[in-house]
């Protein structure tokens, strides 16, 4: 069964500390992963996607087919970061084009960066 | 690009009545869009994905006559709460992809609080 796992619901680190949000994944094909982040009182929004492997906010996300992993990581977390932070996998079926694929959702890790 | 609305922000309304909010893609054509709840605790479930012009594919558990969903066009799709109860209150939100964008771009989200 596909299935996305965060295993901490809460997080909490210093302002300057390296933070880890770990994400794992169940899934038989090739994975699509992402993260999506929400600040207070915001809509969601996309952090990072892993086919680009690039860096938003000084986040990455490296994934780990031998460990079924997609961990969120930043070397120096700030008081900005504080949000609530959802590693999602986007099933197989679909259309063509993808578009109608939908993305099955962990249940998120609420990260406090404290001063 | 990518901007996605909801309406209303937030309603109130009595057992028994129904209420409807609206999905719209503003700057882009919307052809799937995707309805969630959030949970107090944050958590997302995915209730229904719609596809322009065709009917909505339901999540498992998740009433279709109680939750009604209409994608008549590229840019709106409607989520209508039928004979709604106290425990239908609920964060709802929206997302659209298509029309070039491959990720799923979040609304911000209706407060829903039946009385």
């Amino acid at each position: 069964a596909q299935r996305v796992t965060q295993p901490e619901k809460l997080l909490s680190v210093f302002k300057g500390a390296p933070v880890e949000l770990k994400c794992n994944y169940s899934y038989s094909g090739s994975p699509e992963l992402f993260w999506y982040v929400q600040y207070s009182r915001q809509r969601l929004q996309l952090l990072l996607r892993h086919i680009s492997r690039e860096s938003i906010k000084g986040f990455t996300a490296d994934l780990n087919k031998g460990e079924t992993s997609f961990h969120l990581k930043k070397p120096f977390a700030q008081e900005e970061d504080s949000a609530m932070y959802y590693c999602a996998l986007r099933d197989g079926e679909g259309d063509n084009a993808g578009n109608n694929r939908k993305l099955i959702w962990g249940l998120g890790t609420s990260l406090g960066v404290n001063p | 690009g990518a901007v996605v609305s909801q309406h209303p922000s937030r309603v109130i309304c009595k057992s028994g009545t129904s209420v409807k909010i609206e999905c719209r893609s503003l700057d882009f054509q919307a052809t799937t869009m995707f309805w969630y709840r959030q949970f107090p605790k944050k958590s997302l479930m995915l209730m229904a994905t719609s596809n322009e012009g065709s009917k909505a594919t339901y999540e498992q558990g998740v009433e279709k006559d109680k939750f009604l969903i209409n994608h008549a066009s590229l840019t709106l799709s409607t989520l209508t709460v039928t004979s709604a109860h106290p425990e239908d209150s609920s964060f709802y939100i929206c997302s659209a992809s298509g029309g070039g964008y491959y990720e799923q771009y979040f609304g911000p989200g209706t407060r829903l609080t039946v009385t």
